[in-house]
């Protein structure tokens, strides 16, 4: 079954602004990842927080998480066009057997 | 980053035909192939755990003798897709992960391009 659930389903922004979703699941997890998936393709890999992490920075890319809200947020900051793409996050759970479940996702739309 | 690899990329069969889709790791030893369909508009849902040299497990309402995994070596890991139907029409992704000599799992798992199904 689906572990996360992620928030908005949809989001559409004009270039330039920010753009924040949420994750939320349900079990301990080992670490948190967010991915890319532009319409049709496979995934890209965007940032990994262990579970002893609250905060990580990569670019215009933000991830928190808060642990004991089993909550994760990712922010794009100074959105392009070409982020336009859907986005899931994905969990590993606690246990080791490397298996990722993956949230809903939320599509994103930016307008140039 | 390491580079997993699907193919084919497409495939339209018809109904009753079975497919047989790849996924190589080409320049890494992947001991854990992970298998996850897509349907469209929708999350990525896991199938099915390989292991190289043993039996694959399946999750839960997945059915073993329809998708059949094989993962042969420690870079390919296939999955046939027997007596295909139209509600077996899916994305499917591979990815590949690594365990280290002490028998966790890395962190980073590859994934491929996947492969689009399509039965008539």
């Amino acid at each position: 079954s689906q572990q996360g659930e992620e928030d908005p389903q949809a989001l559409s922004i004009q270039e330039g602004e920010n753009a924040t979703m949420n994750c939320s699941y349900k079990t301990s997890i080992n670490n948190l990842q967010w991915y890319r998936q532009n319409s049709g393709r496979g995934l890209v890999h965007l940032i990994l927080i262990r579970s002893n992490e609250r905060e990580k920075h990569s670019g215009r890319l933000r991830v928190t998480l808060d642990t004991s809200k089993k909550s994760s947020s990712l922010l794009i900051t100074a959105s392009r066009a070409a982020d336009t793409a859907s986005y899931f996050c994905a969990t590993d759970l606690k246990g080791n057997t490397g298996k990722l479940i993956f949230g809903q996702g939320t599509t994103l739309q930016v307008k140039p | 980053g390491a580079v997993v690899s699907q193919h084919p990329s497409r495939v339209i069969c018809k109904s009753g035909t079975s497919v047989k889709i790849e996924c190589r790791s080409l320049d890494f030893q992947a001991t854990t192939m992970f298998w996850y369909r897509q349907f469209p508009k929708q999350s990525l849902m896991l199938m099915a755990t390989s292991n190289e040299g043993s039996k694959a497990t399946y999750e839960q309402g997945v059915e073993k003798d329809k998708f059949l995994i094989n993962h042969a070596s420690l870079t390919l890991s296939t999955l046939t897709v027997t007596s295909a139907h139209p509600e077996d029409s899916s994305f499917y992704i591979c990815s590949a992960a690594s365990s280290l000599l002490s028998g966790d799992f890395t962190d980073t798992q590859y994934f491929g391009p996947g492969t689009r199904l399509t039965v008539l």
